[in-house]
């Protein structure tokens, strides 16, 4: 089983819509949880961490849940510039993980 | 502030070659440096990380090697390049427990 499994979707999604991602991680002792942002050919960029209590900034919302290892980010009113991957990451005794990305495409 | 700079962006190099891809880190003293590498369509693996100088952690048995010469300097570096080397390399930088890793803009290294 991989440390962190995500959908690798690709979701395709129109402009104005609400998309959810989940990811699930297999090592309970995980410490901390981010989103990060990959654009095409570029590096990834911290996009939010993810809190116990659940978190948002501005359209985006991300969930954790402990006891089910598994972590969400939710977007709504989609815009064109979200289009990109979006990888989960936990932090498992110092050591990042990520996940493999979910590929979203906003369309007009 | 604080920043990485990685270079060359882009690299082209025939199977058998040497390669040499740098690492440098400003506005931070003694951070935790990280290698990884991510294949077309796939995610990222770690490679190498670094706590401090000459101090060098593999992940995964290959034929790349890391090295530390310098406290904000970190190297990647393969003797003899195989087809399989070739993907996105990236460097990253600990920022800190809450805030997760800072990237470089990494180097597309083809082995052709």
């Amino acid at each position: 089983r991989k440390e962190v499994e995500q959908d690798p979707g690709p979701f395709n999604v129109p402009e104005g819509a609400t998309v959810a991602f989940n990811c699930t991680y297999s090592n309970s002792a995980s410490q901390s949880f981010f989103w990060y942002r990959q654009d095409c050919r570029k590096e990834p960029k911290l996009l939010m961490s993810v809190y116990s209590s659940g978190n948002e900034d501005g359209r985006f919302t991300a969930q954790l849940n402990r006891a089910s290892q598994y972590i969400s980010l939710l977007i709504r009113d989609s815009k064109l510039s979200d289009s990109a991957t979006y990888l989960c990451v936990v932090n498992i005794l110092n050591d990042m993980r990520f996940g493999a990305g979910t590929r979203l495409t906003v369309k007009p | 502030s604080q920043t990485i700079h990685q270079w060359p962006a882009t690299l082209v190099q025939p199977v058998g070659s040497p390669l040499s891809l740098e690492c440098t880190v400003e506005g931070t003293s003694n951070p935790n440096l990280y290698w990884y590498r991510q294949a077309a369509g796939r995610g990222l693996q770690l490679l190498f990380y670094s706590v401090g100088i000459g101090q060098i952690s593999s992940e995964v048995p290959q034929n790349l090697s890391a090295s530390r010469p310098q406290d904000r300097q970190f190297i990647l570096s393969s003797k003899k390049l195989l087809l399989s080397d070739s993907g996105f390399y990236l460097c990253a930088w600990k920022t800190g427990a809450n805030y997760g890793y800072t990237f470089g803009s990494g180097t597309r290294l083809t082995v052709v």
